[in-house]
């Protein structure tokens, strides 16, 4: 229901766009977040958005740096990472709560994965 | 902000049960009761198994149920099966509108 893109190689301080298409479910009513797993890791949470896009939310160690945003004629949301660095590799998926709260996070897409190297 | 606490790991035999810890301050598991937990089998993406601290989604087994006790909540699975073998995760929301996870615990069927 959920299909991340986007990812890929990626230069310490270099940018990129990873989306999230919603299919099969309402995609509109759902807040999106991105949350992020490296290697043999726990999963952090990078970043919220509203449903209808008005308010986003991001962890300390992306603010600034990474961009959250929603089309929803589209059903897709879109997280532009900047400045990217090594530890920001790891395999980011978008995954959905409910319209109105930042949790619990019900639909889980498979992951799209983002490697930055030097 | 820290992550919240858990076990790097546990065991238990088929049948038997299991409790996992997960330990927080008092600006997010002590905060509220947005406190879940997930599921990840290896290669996959996490399942949610609890929100709300004790709520089962429909199509979670009654074998897994969760509790709270002050800055720490607890995931206690039943009649353990092989099946559940797998990594599990805690999040909590926290009172500076952010959400945390748990480092993530691997348990094993022995």
């Amino acid at each position: 229901q959920l299909l991340e893109s986007g990812g890929g190689l990626v230069q310490p301080g270099g940018s990129l766009r990873i989306s999230c298409v919603g299919a099969g479910l309402t995609f509109s009513t759902n807040r999106i977040h991105w949350v992020r797993q490296a290697p043999g890791e726990g999963l952090l949470w990078v970043a919220g958005i509203t449903i209808d896009g008005g308010f986003a939310n991001y962890a300390d160690f992306v603010r600034g740096r990474f961009t959250i945003s929603r089309d929803n004629a589209r059903n897709t949301v879109y997280l532009y990472l900047n400045s990217l660095r090594a530890d920001d590799t790891a395999l980011y998926y978008c995954t959905t709560s409910p319209p109105t709260s930042w949790v619990p996070f019900n639909n889980w897409g498979q992951g799209t994965q983002v490697t930055v190297f030097s | 902000q820290s992550a919240l606490t858990q076990p790097a790991s546990v065991s238990g035999s088929p049948g038997q049960s299991i409790t996992i810890s997960c330990t927080g301050t008092s600006i997010d598991i002590g905060h509220d009761d947005l406190v879940s937990w997930y599921q990840q089998h290896p290669g996959k993406a996490p399942k949610l198994m609890i929100s709300h601290v004790t709520r089962r989604p429909s199509g979670v087994s009654d074998r897994f149920s969760g509790s709270k006790s002050g800055v720490t909540a607890f995931l206690t699975i039943s009649d353990l099966q092989a099946d559940d073998e797998a990594d599990y995760h805690c999040s909590s929301y926290t009172s500076r509108n952010s959400l945390i996870f748990g480092g993530g615990t691997k348990l094993t069927v022995l």
